[in-house]
């Protein structure tokens, strides 16, 4: 089993509509969570960090964490063509200074016109 | 804020040389620096990890002594590939972490593409 899975997609959204993207991770231990927005032939760009269960809204993104069912989501509200791109979802255990990401391998979201 | 760079960009070496590649955190101090590698349509993978002042921790199967990691300061890490074959080229990434954000944060470099001929 990963440590960290997605969906591979491609997630084909038509744009002004909500993206959904999910992630389940298999380290009770986990406390840090965050998604990074990758475009093709760049680096990762970190969008959203969630540390507490619940929901934390940034704009037209919103993360979602449960870890009772060690899964987090996040939701990208009224798509645009500029947020296709793979979505990168990260867990770490916290507390440990040298403590690494564990990465999915990736969401493919094509938001099309 | 929590701006990464990496110098160069794009860099093109002959087989056998050796290249290094600096990343520097701009505005934040970066108490730990990570270096990824990335082939085409793959996932990111982790090479090493370095806090500043120590030794790097390598990932299982990389290379110390062809990939060099000194961490001398808080905001800077280099890394040097060394005897470099056409199979090295790839992405090359850096992370810092450190306060710039929430205390837990990781901000990407934007990459130097190592082409090997």
């Amino acid at each position: 089993q990963k440590e960290v899975e997605q969906n591979s997609g491609p997630l084909s959204v038509p744009e002004g509509a909500i993206a959904s993207l999910n992630c389940t991770y298999s380290d009770r231990g986990s406390q840090s969570f965050f998604w990074y927005r990758q475009y093709s032939g760049k680096s990762p760009e970190l969008i959203m960090s969630i540390y507490s269960n619940g929901d934390k809204e940034d704009g037209r993104f919103t993360a979602q964490l449960n870890k009772a069912s060690q899964y987090v989501s996040l939701l990208i509200r009224d798509s645009q063509p500029s947020d296709s791109a793979t979505y990168l979802c990260a867990v770490r255990r916290g507390g440990n200074s040298w403590g690494k990401l564990q990465f999915g391998a990736g969401t493919q979201v094509v938001v099309t016109p | 804020g929590a701006v990464v760079s990496q110098h160069p960009s794009r860099v093109i070496c002959k087989s056998g040389t050796s290249v290094k590649i600096e990343c520097r955190s701009l505005d934040f101090q970066a108490t730990t620096m990570f270096w990824y590698r990335q082939f085409p349509k793959q996932s990111l993978m982790l090479m090493a990890t370095s806090n500043e002042g120590s030794k790097a921790t390598y990932e299982q199967g990389v290379e110390k002594d062809k990939f060099l990691i000194n961490h001398a300061s808080l905001t800077l890490s280099t890394l040097t590939v060394t005897s470099a074959h056409p199979e090295d080229s790839s992405f090359y990434i850096c992370s810092a972490r450190g306060s710039a954000g929430g205390p837990h944060e990781q901000y990407f470099g934007p990459g130097t593409r190592l082409t090997v001929t």
